[in-house]
């Protein structure tokens, strides 16, 4: 089955540097989604990337897609403590179903 | 709050209870999923609703997870005769159903502990 792949698996930065971090998938999507988990709590959505689309900002975040290479990335500029999360790309299969199928998440820590 | 909703957000029970878990969706979205997380995983999907269909399982929803949308609206998902390897988050989302782009909204979780 497909699954989304982050990378690195672990991330630690100063504040006020940008973040980048990779996700690759196996097989066709419809979208492709990111999405913040604070230790122990829920996942937030932060962004939905179309498969005809290759660029979506939203305030800090920058999110390509390149479907050619199966991969996407996320960009967090001027980072923030609070940014520190696990973040995971989800996709889901294009033609099939709805579920979504994740990584293992990118692990970011801030550090003031 | 309009957001999803679970209850409860912890359960700490004792290996071959049952539990059962409870999912209140954002109003008019069609469609309900559960998924599991274990600890440094990302979610596994368990299963979907649109509307009172439950339209897909993984092969991870075994004969003793089971789940229903009655009405259409909230969700249980009650785990028979319970072990220690169903200690995870429970979490659920829902979304409108559109055919294009459909965002998945998640709750909060509920985090099962088998003793």
């Amino acid at each position: 089955s497909q699954q989304g792949e982050e990378d690195p698996q672990a991330l630690s930065i100063q504040e006020g540097e940008n973040a980048t971090m990779n996700c690759s998938y196996k097989t066709s999507i419809n979208n492709l989604q990111w999405y913040r988990q604070n230790s122990g709590r829920g996942l937030v959505h932060l962004i939905l990337i179309r498969s005809n689309e290759r660029e979506k900002h939203s305030g800090r975040l920058r999110v390509t897609l390149d479907t050619s290479k199966k991969s996407s990335s996320l960009l967090i500029t001027a980072s923030r403590a609070a940014d520190t999360a696990s973040y995971f790309c989800a996709t889901d299969a294009f033609g099939g179903a709805q579920k979504l199928v994740f990584g293992q998440g990118t692990r970011l820590t801030i550090n003031p | 709050d309009t957001g999803v909703s679970q209850d409860p957000r912890h359960k700490i029970t004792k290996r071959g209870q049952n539990v059962t878990f409870r999912c209140d969706p954002i109003s008019e979205h069609n469609r309900l999923y559960w998924y599991r997380q274990t600890l440094g995983q990302g979610p596994e999907f368990l299963t979907y609703f649109q509307n009172e269909a439950q339209l897909e399982k993984s092969r991870l929803l075994s004969d003793r997870f089971s789940a229903e949308r009655p009405k259409g609206s909230f969700s249980t998902l009650e785990i028979q005769r319970t072990e220690q390897g169903d200690s995870a988050m429970y979490l659920c989302a829902s979304s409108l159903g559109t055919l294009t782009t459909d965002t998945q909204y998640f709750g909060p979780g509920t985090r099962l502990t088998v003793l």
